[in-house]
């Protein structure tokens, strides 16, 4: 199947950085990738989608000034965290769909962010 | 939106079957998908339903029934790796898998 990677894995930064997050599908073109975010023991919260070449779309409530989203290729997605504050420890997960683009979707492996 | 419901934990011994359940209400229901998700790691695809019915790959099956707002996902001769989180995600419309719905997810422990 197709492979999505994510970098950093993990990433601990102090209260007011800036952290950004890259996904990569490594073995087919994305023109549209997922940003997920999860908290513990809770499920996958959709924050916006990448769109290449294009403004990404945001969910409501997540802060597209928060959260710059840049999809400048067909196989890279960044999300930078800006001024991060210790509510934003999470688990941020990418997705990209398959290249049918319907009926299945390849995450990536994570990067779980530290706040401190 | 769409209310997705799944049982937080559910607990089997190894050898055995386990059926999770998952229920949702929504408009334009476009697809059913289960995920499995082990502590710390992303999610990876398990099975799709669109259609009433059963879809079956392996030890894992996936029922849908449509118009019941009902989906199962059925696990035979569990293993000890089989212990995660199973995760229910709806579709609807005419929209990518990745804007799906996630339910809360299930957390299955097997032992031995």
């Amino acid at each position: 199947g197709a492979v999505v990677s994510q970098h950093p894995s993990w990433v601990i930064c102090k209260s007011g950085t800036s952290v950004k997050i890259e996904c990569r599908s490594l073995d087919f073109q994305a023109t549209t990738m997922f940003w997920y975010r999860q908290f513990p023991k809770q499920s996958l919260m959709l924050m916006a989608t990448s769109n290449e070449g294009s403004k990404a779309t945001y969910e409501q409530g997540v802060e597209k000034d928060k959260f710059l989203i840049n999809h400048a290729s067909l196989t890279l997605s960044t999300l930078t965290v800006t001024s991060a504050h210790p509510e934003d420890s999470s688990f941020y997960i990418c997705s990209a769909d398959s290249s049918s683009g319907y009926n299945e979707q390849f995450f990536g492996p994570g990067t779980r962010l530290t706040v401190l | 939106g769409q209310n997705i419901d799944q049982p937080t934990e559910m607990t089997a011994t190894e050898g055995a079957i386990v059926q999770i359940n998952c229920t949702y209400q929504t408009s334009g229901f476009n697809g059913l998908f289960w995920y499995q998700q082990h502590a710390g790691e992303a999610p990876t695809f398990l099975s799709y339903n669109v259609l009433d019915g059963l879809e079956e790959k392996g030890r894992f099956s996936s029922f849908l029934s449509r118009s019941k707002g009902y989906s199962y996902l059925l696990l035979k001769e569990l293993q000890m790796k089989d212990s995660a989180s199973y995760l229910c995600a709806v579709r609807v419309h005419n929209t990518n898998a990745g804007k799906s719905t996630f339910g809360d997810g299930t957390t299955l422990t097997v032992k031995p």
